[in-house]
């Protein structure tokens, strides 16, 4: 069955430095991935997303995600976090053909000034 | 931002009553999605519709029902509420394009607290 994990439940980080969320998935062939992010109180909103070509894929707000078929990974990364970035982050995985998305646990991020 | 709201947005209610929560869409998508969010879940799919009338279950169906008379509109009823269903809901949107796994779209929200 199809799975996504997100192994970090919770990630401090100081305002400044980098970021990267990690998301590993289970499919057997190559997924549509998704990250969203949820601000406090809030719905989610799309961050990025993979379906084919170049596996460095840019978003919104200065973030990218890498697809890495090879470790069935798709992470996301930033190079500066700013302090409005404290979230927390889904990925998600769409198999293909399918109108249903799988959501991973959430990675809460805390950012310090 | 996708025309997406829910109502209401926050609902107390005892354990046995019933309870409707509203999806309200303006963007004239044809996929409509109800989730709840729980602390260490994530977001579980509960039902479904890809169309006016059409509806399927999700991972958590049991003790919802759903229903959909109008394309903008996609109800989740609690026949009787449980505290077990003390939980963030989700309204989400898609439609179906080229991509064969299309983007959802989310509304706000509707904290529910079953006492």
């Amino acid at each position: 069955a199809q799975s996504v994990t997100q192994p970090d439940i919770h990630i401090t980080v100081s305002e400044g430095a980098s970021l990267e969320l990690r998301c590993n998935y289970s499919y057997g062939a190559t997924p549509y991935l998704f990250w969203y992010v949820q601000s406090p109180g809030q719905g989610l909103q799309l961050l990025l997303k993979y379906f084919s070509g170049d596996t460095l894929v840019q978003g919104i707000k200065g973030f990218e995600a890498e697809f890495k078929r090879s470790q069935s990974s798709f992470n996301l990364r930033k190079p500066s976090v700013h302090w409005s970035d404290a979230a927390e982050y889904f990925c998600a995985v769409g198999p293909y053909n399918t109108d249903k998305l799988i959501f991973g646990t959430g990675t809460r991020l805390q950012v310090f000034p | 931002d996708a025309g997406i709201t829910q109502s209401p947005r926050h609902k107390v209610t005892e354990t046995g009553t019933p309870v409707t929560l509203r999806c309200h869409q303006t963007e004239n998508h044809r996929y409509m999605y109800w989730y709840r969010q729980d602390p260490g879940h994530g977001l579980r799919l509960i039902h479904y519709s890809y169309g006016v009338k059409d509806t399927d279950k999700g991972e958590v169906s049991d003790g919802y029902s759903v229903s959909r008379s109008k394309t903008e509109d996609f109800l989740l009823t609690l026949e009787s509420a449980t505290s077990s269903q003390t939980s963030v809901y989700f309204c989400a949107i898609s439609n179906s394009g080229t991509d064969a796994v299309e983007t959802q779209y989310f509304g706000p929200g509707t904290r529910l607290l079953v006492l």
